[in-house]
């Protein structure tokens, strides 16, 4: 399994308070990505990373922020969360998405805004 | 905008059947698609990777083809066994290679 580490890997937290996710690789990788799992729509981008700060929204950016201060860490932050933000997040990494080679996955991050 | 489609979202059947997960897209300017399996409160494996230039790869019972075309592939899993039951994901990346769009899954029930 690559070297791919999501902590914590389940939180509960308020609304309004502010929420750090943080995905760890091993495989020194350059791409890392988070997404989002919702049912009904499925996997979507929320932010990516190409290199040592680095970084580009994708398609649900709104609420969210990300750093990537080195290689193997990418941290997802929740300025304000909301309700809507209650979902599983997934970490994701790759060499470089252009050399063909597969996307490997976190086991993701539960996270509950009650 | 791309958009990814999985048909059927749901699947049950018997042991030993083979079967055909399908996937299409709207954009056919893709770098390539994969196909991953998810196991319920888990992450996502990858199965298989084709690149936009293939028209198929095959990893032990699974088969994957492309048409890029028509954006279409379909996901051919023979012989298929109860431990196969999961939830399968297509994805597409696009061609400036930063974005992997997710179609909404099937999900697979092989019963012994």
């Amino acid at each position: 399994d690559a070297g791919i580490t999501q902590s914590p890997r389940h939180k509960v937290t308020e609304t309004g308070t502010p929420v750090t996710l943080r995905c760890h690789q091993t495989e020194n990788h350059r791409y890392m990505y988070w997404y989002r799992q919702d049912p009904g729509h499925g996997l979507r981008l929320i932010h990516y990373s190409y290199g040592v700060k680095d970084t580009d929204k994708g398609e649900v950016s709104d609420g969210y922020s990300v750093s990537r201060s080195k290689t193997e860490d990418f941290l997802l932050t929740l300025e304000s969360a909301t309700s809507s933000q209650t979902s599983v997040y997934f970490c994701a990494i790759s060499p470089n998405p252009t050399t063909n080679t597969e996307a490997f996955f976190g086991q993701g991050t539960r996270l509950t805004v009650v | 905008k791309q958009e990814v489609t999985q048909i059927p979202a749901a699947l049950s059947v018997p042991e030993g059947e083979n079967l055909v997960l399908n996937c299409s897209f709207t954009d056919s300017a893709i770098y390539n698609l994969q196909w991953f399996r998810q196991d319920p409160g888990k992450g996502l494996t990858s199965l298989l990777l084709i690149q936009s230039s293939q028209r198929e790869q095959t990893s032990g019972r699974l088969n994957a083809s492309l048409d890029k075309s028509s954006g279409r592939s379909t996901l051919y899993i023979a012989a298929s066994q109860p431990g196969d039951s999961a939830t399968y994901l297509c994805a597409v990346l696009n061609n400036a290679g930063n974005m992997l769009t997710f179609g909404g899954g099937t999900r697979l029930m092989v019963k012994p």
